[in-house]
């Protein structure tokens, strides 16, 4: 089983501050995703990066997948109350895309 | 579209009780999952399928099993429930071709007393 790192487990900050979230393996990913997570429902897909060096941007959310493809980086900008949720990500080795490993999460509380 | 459903939402059982939980989805995706996700440590991968008459385990299958007779139906089996069987059980799907999502069901949240 591969193993994939996410730190900080808690994180709680003020409304209109900054915020990275890290993702660390020490196996090279295939792919790499971060999905979202509210109270009482199924993750939801945020992004997917599979080329090194990627960024993607979506709204206040940056992600960052490293040149060698061993990490990745959830960077949101202004965070927001509606930003509040479990961050996860999962990583995919190898050819077998099909099957991801999960992150242990990112608890994200913005408070107003 | 539903997507993917789960039932039940909520269930307790006692020690030795079995009960399926099912899920359904309907947007022909060929790859089904079940994972369990307990406080603190994200999702784990219990079984998996690739399609109809086809299942593979995952990290955590001990305890449970799985069918896959239809694309749109992979429910799973508990046959003798133990406390460490307490958590939240989500259904998932995907396609098979490159597209990486899975989409996710709102959950069943199992508890073991």
């Amino acid at each position: 089983t591969q193993l994939l790192e996410q730190s900080p487990q808690f994180l709680s900050i003020q409304e209109g501050e900054n915020l990275t979230v890290y993702c660390n393996s020490s196996s090279v990913f295939s792919s790499l995703q971060w999905y979202r997570q509210e109270p009482g429902e199924g993750p939801v897909l945020l992004v997917t990066v599979v080329t090194g060096g990627e960024v993607k941007k979506l709204k206040r959310l940056t992600f960052q997948f490293g040149d060698a493809r061993k990490d990745s980086s959830l960077h949101i900008t202004a965070a927001q109350p509606g930003d509040t949720g479990l961050y996860l990500c999962a990583g995919a080795w190898g050819g077998s895309n099909y099957k991801l490993t999960f992150g242990k999460g990112t608890l994200l509380t913005v408070n107003p | 579209n539903a997507g993917v459903t789960q039932t039940p939402k909520f269930r307790i059982l006692k020690i030795g009780q079995s009960m399926t939980l099912q899920c359904t989805q309907d947007m022909n995706h060929n790859y089904m999952y079940w994972y369990r996700q307990d406080p603190g440590m994200g999702l784990k991968l219990i079984y998996y399928s690739v399609g109809a008459g086809i299942t593979d385990k995952g990290e955590v299958p001990n305890g449970y099993n799985v069918s896959r007779s239809t694309t749109e139906d992979f429910p799973l089996r508990l046959e003798l429930a133990a406390p460490s069987q307490t958590s939240v059980y989500f259904c998932a799907s995907r396609r098979s071709t490159d597209n990486y999502e899975q989409y996710f069901g709102p959950g069943t949240r199992l508890t073991v007393t």
